[in-house]
This record gives structure tokens, sequence and C-alpha cells, in this order.
């Protein structure tokens, strides 16, 4: 079946420091890709997405490629905050199964000032 | 993100009692979508359901959950003698419509059950 693997965390960094979540995947089709974030106490929140290959979905200062050849979209961000530490969930979308999400086990990011 | 309400936010029961979860989705959304948490793991899901009809429960416990999203008011996810097991974090999601285009659902804070 479908499924998301993401980095395991938890990912601490420096205020203003670089940031890497990698996440790939595996599917039979053409899944839309997604990168939600997940503050402390709240749900989830869309950050990004991308619905084909070599698309870019980016917000709030992260990027993320779609890249069909690696299977893979890792969220990027140059210059993190303080106000970034949450939990990041990659997550695919496949057409034929309606709007179901198949999500990764989630990146804890702790960002330190 | 805001929008889709669910009650209550948080839930304790002992074993055996039942638990219900209730979730209003986003105004104009008939599409309606539950997810757990456990502790230390990403969401996984659930059942999806539109008015009156479960389209898909392939993630459901087939022992003790239900679910249901009556023509009129909210979802409910409804848990029958609970177990320990069963402590996690609900959460529901609406969309506005079926097959991806965006594949967007919107959240709810979710509902955290603890079995005691």
């Amino acid at each position: 079946g479908d499924s998301v693997t993401q980095m395991e965390g938890p990912v601490t960094l420096s205020e203003e420091a670089f940031l890497t979540i990698n996440c790939t995947y595996t599917a039979t089709g053409y899944p839309s890709l997604f990168w939600y974030v997940q503050y402390p106490g709240e749900g989830l929140q869309l950050l990004l997405k991308a619905t084909k290959a070599d698309d870019k979905g980016s917000n709030k200062g992260f990027e993320a490629t779609y890249r069909k050849e690696t299977t893979s979209f890792h969220l990027e961000k140059g210059s993190v905050q303080v106000s970034d530490s949450a939990v990041y969930f990659c997550a695919l979308s496949e057409r034929e199964y309606g709007n179901k999400l198949v999500f990764g086990a989630g990146t804890i990011l702790r960002v330190k000032s | 993100n805001a929008g889709v309400m669910q009650n209550p936010r948080h839930l304790v029961r002992r074993r055996g009692q039942e638990a219900r979860l209730r979730c209003s989705p986003m105004k104009g959304h008939s599409h309606v979508y539950w997810y757990r948490q456990l502790p230390e793991e990403g969401l996984k899901f659930m059942v999806y359901l539109q008015k009156e009809n479960i389209i898909d429960e392939s993630g459901m416990p087939k022992e003790r959950f239900s679910a249901e999203f009556p023509k009129e008011g909210p979802s409910i996810l409804r848990i029958q003698q609970v177990v320990r097991g069963d402590s996690a974090a609900y959460f529901c999601a609406s969309s506005l419509r079926q097959g991806v285009d965006t594949g967007e659902l919107f959240f709810g804070e979710g509902s955290r059950l603890t079995v005691l």
C-alpha cells in the first residue's frame, strides 16, 4: 500500500539555521503531496502542497518540490524561527481514494533562540 | 483551519465506558474524515463519510468503533467499552468535495481521549 517515510526527529536547530526535513513516498499512482504542521495543542494545518511532478509548494518561507524521479518531497526553510517549533507531517493523497491522506510519522522541530 | 469544531476537547473515561466524539465540519463541507493519533505516532485514517453514508471505513477497528454523519447535526465517532489502548487524539477533518484537485482537508483541534 501507499506509504510515507519521514526523517526521524527531534530536529533541534538554532534560530536562523537552515532546515531540511526529508520525506519520501511510495504510491502506485500519481499522488498529490502535502506538508502539514501541528503546533502544540492544536490540530493540523496545511502548510503547502504540490499536485504534480516538479511543482514547488511554498508558504511562510517553507518550500518543497515534488520529485517524481526520487519519490521525494523534502521540506526546506532558509532561516528558521522559534515560532516554527512544531511537528511537521508529510502526507500524500491518492486521487482514486478521494481525499484520504496517508501521513508520515511526523518530525518534531525544536528551534532554540 | 478554523471552522471544524470538535467536542469535547478532552474526555476521560474508565475502562468499559462509552466515548462519543462530535465533529461539525466547516460550513458547506459534506465530506468528513476521522483520524487517530496515538502517542508518538502520526495520524492514521479511520473512516470517511458523506452525509448519511460511510464511504470508506477501512481504517476503523471492526469491533467497538462506529461512525455516523447524519443528514442533520454533527458527525459522531462512537467507541464502546473503551480500553486503555483507545487513549489517543482523535482528529476530524472536512473537505468541500471528493476526489483530489487539491486534496486539502481542514482539521479540527482534536479530541483527546484518556482511558483510565
